[in-house]
């Protein structure tokens, strides 16, 4: 399998422009989960899914974030407009089973201008 | 409120030296617990988790962790550290408590560990 594929990589934006990432569960996880990891704030938790319906948005910091999952094979999160202050290192994480390990993607590293 | 702590931000050790990472953690029922590690610009890797039985958890590159609930600790070990284990490791748990069964994790703030030859 291989693993939770997200992109792009890298993401170099200016201010006010709109940034999407992208998340490639792996197959058969139903659980799908959108962090973000600050030096100030450490992992934060800010969306996730099961059975691509959000279950719990409280981490979203405010509505410029967007998520979204039209299917078990895809996820995206949305900065609309992106500021300097989203500049973080965003993973995803999937699992099968609320009980069972959650397992990462490389992350997508984002800097705002 | 489900909370994780590890108390060190920063870690060193001695290569061969054991090594031991501490967490403490606040559930409202039976925890699920994980280390995590993440090298530089890495995503977190799973390294063992503990869900039941044996209080003492192997797990991988010759990790494990023991589950303390009179202490609700989780403390990462490894008898003889190499220089390659220097990383940020995470502790998280998981609340297993009937209907608030949510799968969400709980992490840790990270500690470093620095390895030294």
């Amino acid at each position: 399998d291989a693993g939770v594929i997200q992109s792009p990589r890298h993401e170099v934006t200016e201010m006010g422009q709109e940034v999407t990432l992208r998340c490639k569960p792996i197959s058969g996880h139903d659980y799908l989960f959108w962090y973000r990891q600050t030096m100030m704030r450490g992992l934060e938790l800010l969306i996730y899914f099961n059975n691509n319906v959000p279950i719990d948005d409280s981490g979203m910091p405010e509505d410029r974030f967007s998520a979204k999952m039209p299917n078990a094979s895809f996820s995206t999160l949305k900065i609309q407009p992106s500021e300097p202050r989203d500049s973080a290192v965003y993973f995803c994480a999937t699992t099968k089973g609320v009980r069972e390990t959650q397992y990462f993607g490389p992350g997508t590293r984002l800097l705002v201008l | 409120a489900q909370s994780v702590a590890q108390p060190e931000d920063q870690v060193n050790v001695a290569e061969g030296n054991p090594l031991t990472v501490k967490c403490t953690y606040s559930v409202s029922g039976n925890p699920y617990l994980f280390w995590y590690v993440q090298y530089p610009n890495r995503g977190l890797q799973f390294l063992l988790k503990y869900i039941t039985g044996d209080n003492l958890v192997k797990g991988s590159y010759g990790f494990e962790a023991e589950f303390n609930k009179s202490q609700t600790s989780f403390h990462l070990k490894k008898p003889s550290a190499l220089v390659s284990d220097s990383a940020l490791y995470f502790c998280a748990v998981r609340d297993i408590h009937g209907s608030s069964n949510t799968g969400k994790l709980i992490f840790g703030q990270g500690t470093t560990l620095q390895v030294k030859p």
